[in-house]
């Protein structure tokens, strides 16, 4: 069945514009997450969803950074007033309910983001 | 200190050779554990659970030890197709926490 996705692939912007990236968790699956990976680094937790609770954001890095879940499914994490530190590979996970046990997250191919 | 340390590396190995992996993580509360694989350029996969008891999927045995709060993944016979980062992971309540890899290329 169909994976993760997420969109766009690669986004290309200036210092100062506001982005937002899109993921479409695997149906059915109730927990999201989002990370970012610079290059040659780990992920960092940004964000997580989990059903209609409120989300899990303790990662998110300045009030910059936002992200809203639209009836449980598809996922929109928003950068305003973008810095070049902020260039990173964007990746989106979902898993099938709160990782109580061994649930696995499953990623998506993430979105480059590249601040000029 | 960070929550989820890893040797970077790289290893370089030889086909047929093991290799082990360390990771120590600092919340000694952490829930469940996990090895990540990851292909350059492409996303994390999950390569294998962790269990108190250890576990063992084909050549690969991974490993925890809650007292000193690590964990670890051995290769046996490793294999070209090996050469990826492997991400540990820990799971603190929801969050999950990963290290930032250890890079192992596999050389004929």
């Amino acid at each position: 069945g169909a994976g993760v996705s997420q969109s766009p692939s690669n986004k290309v912007t200036e210092k100062g514009k506001d982005v937002e990236l899109r993921c479409d968790p695997i149906s059915g699956h109730t927990a999201l997450y989002w990370y970012r990976q610079s290059l040659g680094q780990g992920l960092e937790f940004l964000i997580y969803f989990q059903g209609n609770s409120a989300p899990d954001k303790s990662g998110l890095p300045s009030d910059r950074f936002s992200a809203e879940r639209t009836g449980g499914s598809v996922s929109t994490l928003t950068i305003q007033r973008t810095q070049q530190e902020d260039s990173a590979v964007y990746l989106c996970a979902s898993s099938l309910r709160l990782p109580a046990g061994e649930n696995e997250q499953f990623f998506g191919p993430g979105t480059r983001l590249t601040v000029l | 200190r960070k929550e989820v340390e890893q040797d970077p590396g790289p290893f370089n190995v030889p086909e047929g050779a093991t290799v082990a992996f360390n990771c120590t993580y600092s919340n000694s509360a952490s829930q469940s554990f996990f090895w990540y694989r990851q292909d350059c350029r492409k996303e994390p996969k999950l390569l294998m659970s962790v269990y108190s008891s250890g576990n063992e999927d084909g050549r690969f045995t991974a490993q925890l030890n809650r007292a000193s709060q690590y964990i670890s993944l051995l290769i046996r016979d490793s294999k070209l197709s090996d050469s990826a980062t492997y991400l540990c992971v820990v799971r603190d309540n929801n969050d999950m926490r990963f290290g930032a890899g250890t890079r192992l290329t596999v050389k004929p």
